[in-house]
């Protein structure tokens, strides 16, 4: 069956830009995280959400970051006036439930800002 | 959750075992050892996880000592396609939520 998928797979854009990310989790699935993982660094948890709604928001790494989920499904990650320190490769995962142990990532976004 | 520590890497020939520590001395009797790999350019894949008890799948075998303070991820026939960064994770079981990666063994399997 099909995973998770997200879009675009590359974006290039220029600092002070807004950018957004797109995340379709598989079907069913009521847990979406999203991570992301700098050039040279580990995979750094950002939010998850439980359904529409967010219970751990505790990795966004300032109010440039934002993020939401409708219908249960899709999910859009949203980083305005980017800064070249956002660049960086950003992965979603989702899995069946909240307490499901497996967790099933997309091949991520990567994003580079110039 | 409590902290792993993992060697930054590993060498193996293709087709012998690949055996991958992990020391997690500081974990409680609640959480269960996780691993996960990262394949150059790909998102994370679940390998296999356990609680105590020495765990096997399709993909690999998890030895968990009788402390519970270390544990080895074993690739019994590695291929090229194993190369891989290996995560060593340690969390409470059955709650979900996020996963925290550490810094992981890049294993490189050599023909």
């Amino acid at each position: 069956g099909a995973g998770v998928s997200q879009s675009p797979s590359n974006k290039v854009t220029e600092k002070g830009k807004d950018v957004e990310l797109r995340c379709d989790p598989i079907s069913g699935h009521t847990a979406l995280y999203w991570y992301r993982q700098s050039l040279g660094q580990g995979l750094e948890f950002l939010i998850y959400f439980q359904g529409n709604s967010a219970p751990d928001k505790s990795g966004l790494p300032s109010d440039r970051f934002s993020a939401e989920r409708t219908g249960g499904s899709v999910s859009t990650l949203t980083i305005q006036r980017t800064q070249q320190e956002d660049s960086a490769v950003y992965l979603c995962a989702s899995s069946l439930t909240p307490k499901e142990e497996t967790q099933y990532f997309g091949p991520g976004t990567r994003l580079l800002v110039l | 959750d409590a902290k792993t520590t993992q060697p930054p890497s590993m060498d193996c020939a293709e087709g012998r075992a690949a055996n991958l520590p992990c020391n997690h001395s500081t974990i409680s009797g609640n959480e269960y050892v996780y691993w996960y790999r990262q394949i150059h350019s790909q998102g994370p894949q679940y390998i296999i996880h356990g609680l105590k008890n020495n765990e096997t799948n399709e993909m690999a075998s998890l030895i968990i000592t009788e402390d519970r303070k270390s544990s080895t991820l074993i690739l019994p026939h590695a291929t090229l396609r194993d190369t891989a960064v290996y995560y060593c994770i340690v969390r409470v079981g059955n709650q979900g939520g996020k996963l925290i990666f550490g810094q992981g063994t890049e294993l490189s399997v050599k023909p």
